[in-house]
Parts: C-alpha cells; structure tokens; sequence
C-alpha cells in the first residue's frame, strides 16, 4: 500500500534549464496537490489538479510554472528556464476525496530542487 | 486575511515536559484545523484536527486547543518525549477550498532526554 510517490527526490539544475517533478497519488486518489516550502518557511500552496483538470491554480507563479494531472500515469510539476530563487522543496499530496471537508492530505517526500 | 501567524518558531523542552505551540487566524471562513508533523527529509503527515464546534480534541498525548471568539488554537503534546523531536505547522481551510491548505510558518521541537 504505497503512499504518494515523488521523483525524483533530489534535482539540481542549472539556470535556464528546466525543471520536471513527477508525482503518483496513493491508489485510489484521484486529487493532486503541490505545495512548495522554501527554506525555514511554512508550505505554499501552489495547484490543484483532478485528472485531466486543473481545479485550483491561484497559487502557481504566472510563468515558467505549469502542471499537469494525465488521464494515465504521473502527475508533473514543470518549470521552465529555472532561476535560483526556484531553489526549494515541492510537495505533492494526494487526497480521495476533494480534501476540503477533512483536509486530509497525503503528502509524499517531496522533492528538492537546486538551481545553481 | 488568508494568513495562519504560528509561534513560537522554535521551542526546546526537556523529556516529559509539555510542549505548546501556537496559532492564529484571521479568516473567519476556515473552519478546519489540522496540525502536521515533519521529521528532516520528509514529507509533512497528519497528527491531529479539530474543527470549531468543539473546544477541545485529545489524541494519545496530543491536544488541541480551539479558542473560536478569539480565533485561536494550539497543539499541546503532553510528555514530551525525544521522538517528538521535529517541525510541526498549523494549518487552515476553508469550507469553499478543496485542499487549499493555509499553513502556518512553523515550529521546530527539540526534545531534549
């Protein structure tokens, strides 16, 4: 019974590249979440996905950022032309239901991104 | 308005002492408070959660706190042991956000033995 799994856990990269974090909900899940934390920080919320729909993305910056829930396979958190200040830890959770009546988030291990 | 304001940010007490940490809100819309538990390199997990018709919420050595007139609450962990050792956010969502948790900054225990 696997939890939420996030690769990969550890990415550096360098300015301008690009940045793709994958996570898989825990079975029977159906909602993404990811959240970001920034060092000695709380989480952010940044997009709400169900498959195939984003829900809420009030939280993802304008640009560069993009996320994706397929009908088939991972999540994917994708950021474009990285600039240091990317540099955190992404959290994925997932829920079964919408998550708002229980809150009730399964957060994976997250995965650390470096930009040098 | 969308805040959760969490203190203090670090905390250090001895083995079988009582640890407490504190949150407040502003958003009179939230009405569910979870707190999560963080250990170094992981992912955060669900430890407890209360909403506002009660007062209070006890689990094992854990409890929260719920002050609603003066939209407050706080997590107490009762005989602190060396194992609580890790970072612990509060958090807040409201009836109208689907998992939009709002979480506090965050407060790093350290349990000493």
């Amino acid at each position: 019974n696997a939890g939420v799994m996030q690769n990969p856990r550890h990415l550096v990269r360098r300015r301008g590249q690009e940045a793709r974090l994958r996570c898989s909900p825990m079975k029977g899940h159906s909602h993404v979440y990811w959240y970001r934390q920034l060092p000695e920080e709380g989480l952010k919320f940044m997009v709400y996905l169900q498959k195939e729909n984003i829900i809420d993305e009030s939280g993802m910056p304008k640009e560069r950022f993009s996320a994706e829930f397929p009908k088939e396979g991972p999540s994917i958190l994708r950021i474009q032309q990285v600039v240091r200040g990317d540099s955190a830890a992404y959290f994925c959770a997932s829920s079964r239901t919408s998550g708002g009546n229980t809150g009730e988030l399964f957060f994976g291990e997250g995965s650390r991104l470096t930009v040098l | 308005q969308q805040q959760v304001k969490q203190s203090p940010q670090s905390l250090i007490v001895q083995k079988g002492g009582i640890s407490i940490i504190n949150c407040a809100y502003e958003n009179t819309a939230f009405d569910y408070f979870p707190w999560y538990q963080q250990f170094p390199g992981k992912g955060p997990a669900l430890l407890i959660a209360i909403r506002p018709d009660v007062s209070e919420k006890k689990e094992g050595r854990f409890t929260i706190s719920f002050n609603k007139s003066a939209k407050q609450f706080s997590l107490h962990i009762m005989d602190s042991q060396p194992g609580d050792s890790a970072t612990y956010f509060c958090a807040a969502l409201g009836s109208s956000n689907t998992g939009k948790l709002i979480f506090g900054q965050g407060t790093t225990l350290q349990v000493k033995p």
